[in-house]
């Protein structure tokens, strides 16, 4: 149980174009689901938290306009990366929570891999 | 802030040989600590988690993590690697969910855990 799923796991784009990638939980609904971004060698920077229904809280730096995430169902969260450039490849990761009150353990998807040329 | 520190960046043992990898917390409250291991290119698998009770938590692998208040740490311990325990393993701490945090994690800077033959 607890599988969450990302969409596509590899993404290469141009520069100037905007990307979308897809998180869901399989198998639970999640209330809360969260955005993390790695770098190469480095730690998950968490960049939102994504509560279905409303919108996202965005870490301090993080561009609102520029990282778009929707949470429309207990299942689905997106984040759509708006006119990409070569900095913001990286390594995505979505979790997501099961519900709310305690700090209950995240639930990692597999992560996207996305560049931008 | 919480922060989480885990000193060691790269650590290699031998196949069979005790492992142990430090993580220390800077939390205001009761901290709720989480081991997360990610093979190159994956998203995080949890191994083990502390809420309360026992501070020492068994996890998944023959993994185990003592919880030392005094010392602010949460080292994560396994008595005999294996060759496939070869990844990066990350130290965490969580928000506690009440209010608007819904349990955002704060994740150390990761310790790479090279195993020889």
């Amino acid at each position: 149980g607890a599988v969450v799923s990302q969409h596509p796991s590899r993404v290469i784009c141009k520069s100037g174009t905007s990307v979308k990638i897809e998180c869901r939980s399989l198998d639970f609904q999640a209330t809360t689901m969260f955005w993390y971004r790695q770098f190469p060698k480095q730690s998950l920077m968490l960049m939102a938290t994504s509560n279905e229904g409303s919108k996202a809280t965005y870490e301090q730096g993080v561009e609102k306009d520029k990282f778009l995430i929707n949470h429309a169902s207990l299942t689905l969260s997106t984040l759509t990366v708006t006119s990409a450039h070569p900095e913001d490849s990286s390594f995505y990761i979505c979790s997501a929570n099961p519900g709310l009150g305690g700090a209950r353990e995240q639930y990692f998807g597999p992560g996207t891999r996305l560049t931008v040329t | 802030a919480q922060s989480v520190t885990q000193p060691d960046i790269h650590i290699t043992v031998s196949e069979g040989a005790s492992l142990e990898l430090r993580c220390n917390y800077s939390y205001g409250a009761t901290p709720y600590l989480f081991w997360y291991v990610q093979s190159p290119g994956q998203g995080l698998q949890l191994l083990l988690k502390y809420f309360s009770g026992d501070t020492l938590v068994q996890g998944i692998k023959g993994f185990e993590a003592e919880f030392k208040r005094s010392q602010s740490s949460f080292n994560l311990r396994k008595p005999s690697v294996h060759w496939s325990d070869a990844a990066e393993y990350f130290c965490a701490v969580g928000d506690d969910a009440g209010g608007t945090s819904y349990g955002k994690l704060t994740f150390g800077q990761g310790t790479i855990l090279t195993v020889h033959p």
